[in-house]
């Protein structure tokens, strides 16, 4: 399985809602990482797991809340986002120091 | 910012023909990886070429890496209209000193390949 699958494809919530983003990998990858892209941006890193423990956090605002459970899923809780936080959302994985295996992605649209 | 640039931002051309896309980057790099990204999709990985390189190929890609000039070029051949999407080069960057690799995407190029 060379697959990283994301769930769900898209997502509408307001402002005051909870909700959270999954991702899912078997290709034995240890590290997973979140990325933010806005329209006609690219990828920008938000969150790095490595081993299942949090490595690398690029200043990302306390609304957003990554959660690694295990070695093959990777979660981004959200809460009290704002309407500037729609994006599509996309989850990697990746062995140390090799490509990125990118799953589809989910468009967020925060009302 | 850390990000590359790449350039052009757009690039129109015929079936057929090659296309070439550059990438400047800023900071001493592990590798240099290109991706491919359909509309709103997430991305390909196309190929990746370390420091220690100069030249990779696979299948019509080509890419040069010139890490004195900073800078590395994707030239695709024989386009074909499935080739039209966005082509983001990303930097490793050296000595990040963690267990994980940390890529910085370019601004990516645009590419339109017309039937």
């Amino acid at each position: 399985d060379t697959e990283v699958t994301q769930t769900p494809k898209h997502l509408v919530m307001g402002m005051t809602n909870k909700k959270s983003l999954k991702c899912e990998q078997h290709m034995g990858h240890r590290a997973m990482y979140w990325y933010k892209q806005k329209a006609k941006k690219p990828p920008e890193l938000m969150f790095v797991y490595s081993y299942e423990k949090l490595s690398i956090n690029e200043s990302v605002p306390s609304r957003f809340s990554p959660e690694c459970p295990n070695s093959s899923l990777l979660n981004l809780h959200l809460h009290a986002l704002q309407p500037e936080d729609s994006a599509l959302y996309l989850c990697a994985s990746s062995f140390t120091n090799n490509e990125q295996f990118f799953g589809p992605g989910t468009r967020l649209t925060v009302l | 910012s850390q990000q590359g640039e790449e350039d052009p931002q757009a690039l129109s051309i015929q079936e057929g023909e090659n296309a070439t896309m550059n990438c400047s980057y800023k900071t001493s790099i592990n590798n240099l990886q290109w991706y491919r990204q359909n509309s709103g999709r997430g991305l390909v990985h196309l190929i990746l070429i370390r420091s220690n390189e100069r030249e990779k190929h696979s299948g019509r890609l080509r890419v040069t890496l010139d890490t004195s000039k900073k800078s590395s070029s994707l030239l695709i051949t024989a386009s074909r209209a499935a080739d039209t999407a966005s082509y983001f080069c990303a930097t490793d960057r050296m000595n990040y000193g963690g267990a994980t690799n940390k890529l910085i995407f370019g601004t990516g190029t645009l590419l339109a390949v017309q039937p």
